[in-house]
């Protein structure tokens, strides 16, 4: 089944506006990680999370490790924040092995 | 700064062809490293995990090998490609002990 649960699978934004993404976990999660892929595939990291709240600019993370999710918080949303977005779990007790959603397809429309 | 290079970009084989793929990570010394495999339009898949030089853990049989050679080297690499290795390929690195990721560019396979 599926250990990472994203939410929506895909989101359509007009540019300015606010949105919100979500992880559901169904496996031990100790620390959470949340990806941009651009259209060339690369890999931006953007938040690597204890569980906790971070922010940076227009986007803010937080991880509840006792309900076991993790949510993205885009504010004003902009062209060049289209792109996949993923999450992945960690556990510290297997490092080895980060476990990825199945990501959110995000377009941002004028 | 560390900084990770993976070769090729891309490349288009033949089935039944042989694959090296490569990863190098500079900057940080005995380093945790990674492959993943992305289906077009799909998630991340680990394939292989290293935590040592000569030290490398199989996660998922995909008719595929890893092997590290040295420190800060990683390789992929197959004796016959098939069709279902096309994708796009991600090596990453994480520092001993941590769960926190970085990854290469990529290398886009194509395999006809």
């Amino acid at each position: 089944g599926d250990q990472v649960k994203q939410s929506p699978s895909a989101l359509s934004l007009q540019e300015g506006t606010n949105s919100a993404l979500r992880c559901n976990f169904s496996i031990a999660t100790t620390t959470v990680q949340w990806f941009l892929q651009n259209p060339r595939g690369s890999l931006m990291n953007l938040f690597y999370l204890v569980p906790g709240t971070k922010e940076n600019g227009r986007l803010k993370s937080t991880f509840n490790s006792k309900e076991s999710y993790s949510t993205l918080h885009i504010r004003d949303a902009q062209l060049e924040d289209s792109g996949t977005y993923f999450c992945a779990a960690g556990a510290s007790s297997s490092f080895s092995k980060l476990v990825f959603g199945q990501g959110t397809s995000l377009s941002v429309v004028p | 700064a560390q900084t990770i290079h993976q070769w090729p970009v891309a490349e288009i084989k033949a089935v039944g062809s042989p694959l090296s793929l490569g990863c190098t990570i500079k900057g940080k010394s005995s380093p945790n490293l990674y492959w993943y495999w992305q289906a077009t339009g799909g998630t991340l898949q680990q394939l292989f995990y290293s935590i040592t030089v000569g030290q490398v853990e199989s996660v998922v049989q995909l008719n595929l090998s890893a092997s590290r050679p040295k420190d800060d080297q990683f390789i992929l690499s197959t004796e016959k490609l098939l069709l279902s290795h096309s994708g796009f390929y991600l090596c990453a690195w994480s520092r001993q002990g941590g769960s926190d990721y970085t990854f290469g560019s990529g290398t886009r396979l194509l395999v006809i």
